[in-house]
């Protein structure tokens, strides 16, 4: 696609309930990256795949954060067990593997956990 | 490790002024530094990309100039307008081996009429 694309725009959710964000990356973009933006905070990085390899996973919180990718397709980001503190603006970004590209953000995800 | 730092945290300037936001890195090893702008609520839109081996980039009323030695990067917004109100931040790729970009905490600038 054109662009960078997550899904849903916004999503209210229970606490205690699963969610699923979704981010579907600029076609031919090998890495892509789950940020988390708390009000009023900075990114916090989560995740970053890079095409086939393992996942850089160190960013993630605790393990009711997971996330999925198949190649170089739709990312997926699972949080489990939702709290009140998950609530943030989640961003995706990918990029070309290349060193001498930039990244390409999509436009978030507000979950609000209720 | 890197860290990035956005100086200032916020401001406000009447309408037509000419502004510089600042950005200093840790490492000076990098692949490239970039500005982005952030509406409230809203993703990241790509402004400038500055690779290391230049010194600036400019779009319109924007231009990023980048001193790699010293770890410093300056955006520079010519005539600022109303629409321009929004937080900036700077992304700095390293080239220790992670394409994980450092970002900074950024600026929140506003300019009224």
């Amino acid at each position: 696609g054109a662009g960078v694309s997550q899904s849903p725009s916004n999503k209210v959710t229970e606490k205690g309930k699963d969610v699923e964000l979704r981010c579907d990356p600029i076609s031919g973009h090998t890495a892509l990256y789950w940020y988390r933006q708390r009000l009023g905070q900075g990114l916090e990085f989560l995740i970053y795949f890079q095409g086939n390899s393992a996942p850089d996973k160190s960013g993630l919180p605790s393990d009711r954060f997971s996330a999925e990718r198949t190649g170089e397709s739709v990312s997926t980001l699972t949080i489990q067990r939702t709290q009140q503190e998950d609530s943030a603006v989640y961003l995706c970004a990918s990029s070309l593997a290349s060193q001498n590209y930039g990244y390409t953000f999509g436009s978030g995800t507000r979950l609000t956990v209720v | 490790k890197q860290e990035v730092t956005q100086i200032p945290a916020a401001l406000s300037v009447p309408e037509g002024e000419n502004l510089v936001l600042n950005c200093s890195f840790t490492d000076s090893a990098i692949y490239n530094l970039q500005w982005f702008r952030q509406d409230p609520g809203k993703g990241l839109t790509s402004l400038l990309l500055i690779q290391s081996s230049q010194r600036e980039q400019t779009s319109g009323r924007l231009n990023a100039s980048l001193d790699k030695s010293s770890g410093r990067s300056t955006l520079y917004i010519a005539a600022s307008q109303p629409g321009d109100s929004a937080t900036y931040l700077c992304a700095v790729r390293a080239s220790g081996g992670s394409y994980i970009p450092t970002f900074g905490r950024g600026t929140s600038l506003i300019v009224h009429p």
